[in-house]
């Protein structure tokens, strides 16, 4: 079966620091996908990144940077130098196919960032 | 604008009362489908369809029904809605099985059952 853990429910940080999500996940398949999702306050679900099983490379997006290890099934988020609009809930989520049907979501953290 | 559109955005009712939560993507997308969004617990997925008049359950299909007439639109339908449908609604939609594509989410519908 599918799964996907993210063991902190609340993180709270003080603006400019640096914070880990961590995200651990479960699945039987050979090729898979996984994703980070932000929810912010007012809602909607935002996209940030999809990254598939055989890419283990690291990605860094401006502050927001991503670290896949297979060997831990882990995929952490890590926001450098964080900001208030960092605030929200971030959802990881693993899918079967690259297009994200059925994903499968962790219970999400949510992140205070305050100033 | 390339979007997911859902109505209404905020519905609160009795148990009992049909309802319907309409979902319309507008980017000719193959896949769609529903998801809830309960604390603690995350989006699990409700149905979901891979093209017109072909659907299937999700994880947590229990008190909903689905149809996919037309390629664009994916309501979702409470026959008889009860209190633990109280819940943060998200329609996505996708083009299926496509290289570096992602899925879209409506803005979410949340509805409350009284």
């Amino acid at each position: 079966a599918q799964k996907v853990t993210q063991a902190q429910t609340e993180i709270s940080v003080v603006e400019k620091e640096d914070v880990t999500l961590d995200c651990v996940y479960e699945t039987r398949d050979t090729t898979y996908y996984l994703f980070w999702y932000k929810q912010p306050p007012s809602g909607e679900l935002v996209f940030l990144i999809r990254r598939n099983s055989f890419d283990e490379q690291n990605e860094i997006s401006g502050r927001y940077s991503w670290n896949f290890q297979k060997s831990t099934s882990s995929f952490n988020f890590t926001i450098t130098a964080s900001q208030v609009v960092d605030s929200a809930v971030y959802f990881c989520a693993l899918s079967k196919d690259q297009a994200g049907t059925a994903l499968i979501f962790g219970k999400g953290t949510t992140l205070s960032v305050s100033s | 604008e390339a979007q997911v559109t859902q109505n209404p955005r905020y519905l609160i009712t009795v148990t009992g009362k049909k309802l319907t939560v309409t979902c319309s993507q507008n980017m000719n997308h193959e896949y769609m489908s529903w998801y809830r969004q309960d604390p603690g617990l995350g989006l699990r997925q409700i149905y979901y369809s891979m093209n017109v008049e072909v659907t299937d359950k999700g994880d947590v299909p229990e008190g909903y029904k689905v149809s996919r007439k037309e390629k664009r639109n994916f309501p979702l339908i409470l026959e008889s809605p009860s209190p633990n449908q109280t819940s943060l609604y998200f329609c996505a939609s996708s083009l299926s099985d496509t290289r570096d594509n992602e899925q879209f989410f409506g803005p979410g519908t949340r509805l409350t059952v009284l």
